[in-house]
């Protein structure tokens, strides 16, 4: 069954230092999300990409925050300046398109831990 | 900015036993809702929908009611597992799922 790949599974890194969380999503799919989730806490919503644009970000997903599709197959979350308070699971997902009937299929997720 | 609420954070339930869970919401736009399950260390993955047109959706073991009027749903497991042992979660979808905050579901042998 296609699945949706992150990679690195877990990261470390010092505060004020740049991440960049990789996914590949599934070929076939159109649109991509990033979620993350703090540790307790619901799972939300970052931000949407399709047609190698932002389609919907949200409150969250300020400057420090970029994406990116480099390639056809892969799709990054850069965080220029990490912040104590990122350290969460982040999740990328994908859709074949937007919609009431279209099932988003999520990868296993990027814990970064931010010291 | 809760829309969509889970207000039980955990659930404990003997295996065999039928499972109940809740999530209330606030935006009467939504119009799909769909739960989703997370065991420790994977990513979301789904587990069955309802269109707002419908007030039940049954898919094998598992059952989601729909309640517009009070802008309510839940997810019914019967009978319950111990493999059903996860944390479950609510969302409505408007080109993005919205997320509730979940309910950890402990099925006991």
């Amino acid at each position: 069954e296609p699945e949706v790949t992150q990679t690195p599974s877990h990261q470390v890194t010092q505060m004020g230092q740049e991440v960049i969380l990789r996914c590949v999503p599934i070929s076939n799919h159109l649109y991509f999300y990033w979620y993350r989730q703090i540790l307790g806490q619901k799972v939300e919503f970052l931000v949407s990409f399709y047609n190698n644009e932002i389609s919907e970000k949200s409150e969250i997903f300020d400057d420090q925050f970029s994406v990116e599709r480099p390639d056809g197959s892969n799709f990054t979350l850069k965080i220029r300046s990490t912040k104590l308070e990122d350290s969460a699971m982040y999740f990328c997902a994908s859709s074949e398109a937007q919609g009431l009937n279209y099932g988003y299929t999520f990868g296993s997720g990027t814990r970064l831990t931010v010291v | 900015d809760q829309q969509v609420k889970q207000n039980s954070p955990s659930l404990s339930v003997q295996e065999g036993r039928i499972s109940i869970l809740n999530c209330d919401y606030t935006n009467s736009m939504f119009d799909y809702f769909l739960w989703y399950k997370k065991y420790p260390a994977e990513g979301p993955t789904f587990l069955i929908s309802i269109s707002s047109i419908k007030d039940k959706n049954e898919d094998g073991r598992f059952t989601v009611f729909l309640n517009k009027s009070a802008k309510h749903l839940s997810l019914h497991i019967v009978p319950s597992q111990p493999g059903d042992s996860a944390v479950y979660f609510c969302a409505a979808i408007v080109r993005k799922l919205i997320f509730g905050q979940g309910t950890e579901l402990s099925v006991k042998p």
